[in-house]
């Protein structure tokens, strides 16, 4: 199975609360990638694990949490919705640079 | 700075006809360059990727060239269908690891008509 998944589908959140999306993939990929796209912008990296290292991106680092409780299991975590959140928010894994698999997305709306 | 620039920024074609996707980049080192596409509200997908200095790859309809010491690549599709409406978006890897960064362009909006 080289699918990587993503849940939920869509997504709605009220601001100031709490919004939590998973990704898994069975390939047992070592990293596991967290991107924010917005229409007509390039897809932004947020965060990405390389096995049990977290590493975020400095413009978002307060902004987003994630876990990986094990190497199939990858969530993104906001603690507090703002209107600015609202995107649809991409999952990859990698074991590789050259090979690179993308979820379908989550997409978050928040009001 | 936009590291990865894509043209056109939309194109209509009909089905049937061909088409060219073009992507400059200044990513510094330039270790890959791969081409996704993306169906409306849904995930990328990879058509190609391309590594070497002049590399040229096909799969099926799709076929893309790299040229590193332009910094530019394409991406041909051939007798375009409906189902290939959709974002194609060019990616420039600056490392050969998973560590690497990825360098996103904006995407070129194909749109196949009858």
């Amino acid at each position: 199975d080289t699918t990587v998944k993503q849940n939920p589908r869509y997504k709605l959140a009220r601001v100031g609360k709490p919004v939590n999306l998973i990704c898994s993939q069975t390939m047992n990929h070592d990293t596991m990638y967290w991107y924010q796209k917005k229409p007509n912008q390039a897809p932004k990296l947020l965060l990405f694990y390389y096995d049990k290292i977290l590493n975020r991106e400095a413009d978002t680092f307060e902004k987003f949490q994630s876990s990986r409780p094990n190497n199939s299991f990858c969530s993104l975590y906001i603690g507090s919705a703002g209107l600015e959140y609202s995107a649809m928010y991409l999952c990859a894994s990698s074991p590789s640079a050259e090979t690179l698999y993308f979820g379908s997305g989550t997409r978050l709306t928040v009001l | 700075k936009t590291q990865v620039e894509q043209s056109p920024q939309s194109l209509v074609v009909r089905q049937g006809e061909n088409c060219v996707l073009q992507c400059n980049y200044s990513v510094t080192p330039d270790n890959h360059l791969r081409w996704f596409k993306q169906d409306t509200g849904k995930g990328l997908v990879s058509l190609t990727v391309l590594v070497h200095e002049n590399d040229k790859t096909s799969n099926g309809r799709y076929s893309a060239t790299l040229d590193k010491d332009a910094k530019h690549s394409t991406l041909h599709i051939t007798a375009t269908l409906l189902d290939d409406t959709a974002t194609y978006i060019c990616v420039v890897g600056d490392r050969g690891s998973a560590l690497g960064r990825l360098h996103f362009g904006a995407g070129t909006q194909l749109i196949v008509i009858p």
